[in-house]
């Protein structure tokens, strides 16, 4: 593979459950970040780590939870999912200090919470 | 604070016309400026972006984009489109301010290309 691998592509979750969208790059890039697309509002940041081992807080992080253990992976976690959380979840990664390059992003995970 | 401001939400145009995507951005540092392409049921792809230079930036599938820093905008345009360049549209900004260098998005305008 190259580039960045989203996992799964779409899901149906009861109101509730626990669930982790997954996300794993092979480029080696240090910055990842976790975006949700909503219709009309656009790519919101729900939260990002410039290095393996730290993370931060995006625009709209409450109700999600992230880890950067290594520098391929960046899961992303619903502890406790509620209808609002209905969107389509981008992870993107880059590479910073390297002349503020674009971001490369996964196809997506659909998620429904019902 | 920066922000980005797609002023169209959707541009139908015929194919081989030629077409403009407005992009409006507000920032109180330095800036970088992006043009990403979404096709239905995909992620978003790089476009074209500006760094630094030459105003006019030239990207993928014969499009361009010119940064006009007096007007704060940085609009896209291709002089025909095919068919293939039905897809959403997202301008985005990322100021130059170290540690996070925030990126911020526009809401997107979804271009319909006619037969």
């Amino acid at each position: 593979i190259a580039g960045i691998t989203q996992a799964p592509t779409s899901q149906i979750l009861a109101a509730g459950r626990r669930m982790t969208l997954r996300c794993t790059q092979d480029m080696r890039h240090n910055a990842m970040y976790w975006y949700r697309q909503d219709l009309g509002l656009g790519l919101r940041l729900i939260h990002y780590s410039n290095t393996a081992g730290t993370t931060g807080k995006g625009e709209v992080p409450d109700g999600y939870s992230v880890s950067r253990a290594n520098t391929d992976d960046f899961p992303l976690t619903l502890a406790s999912a509620v209808p609002s959380q209905t969107s389509v979840y981008f992870c993107a990664s880059r590479e910073l200090g390297q002349g503020n390059y674009g971001y490369t992003f996964g196809s997506g995970t659909r998620l429904t919470v019902v | 604070a920066q922000s980005v401001t797609q002023l169209d939400s959707q541009v139908p145009v015929f194919e081989e016309a030629p077409v403009e995507l407005r992009c409006n951005y507000s920032s109180s540092v330095s800036v970088y400026l992006f043009w990403y392409v979404q096709y239905p049921n995909q992620g978003l792809q790089l476009l074209l972006k500006y760094l630094s230079g030459s105003t006019l930036v030239k990207g993928i599938n014969g499009f361009e984009a010119e940064f006009n820093k007096s007007q704060t905008s940085f609009h896209l345009r291709k002089p025909s489109v095919h068919i293939s360049d039905t897809a959403e549209y997202f301008c985005a900004v990322s100021d130059s301010a170290g540690g996070y260098q925030k990126v911020t998005f526009g809401t997107g305008t979804k271009l319909q290309v006619i037969p």
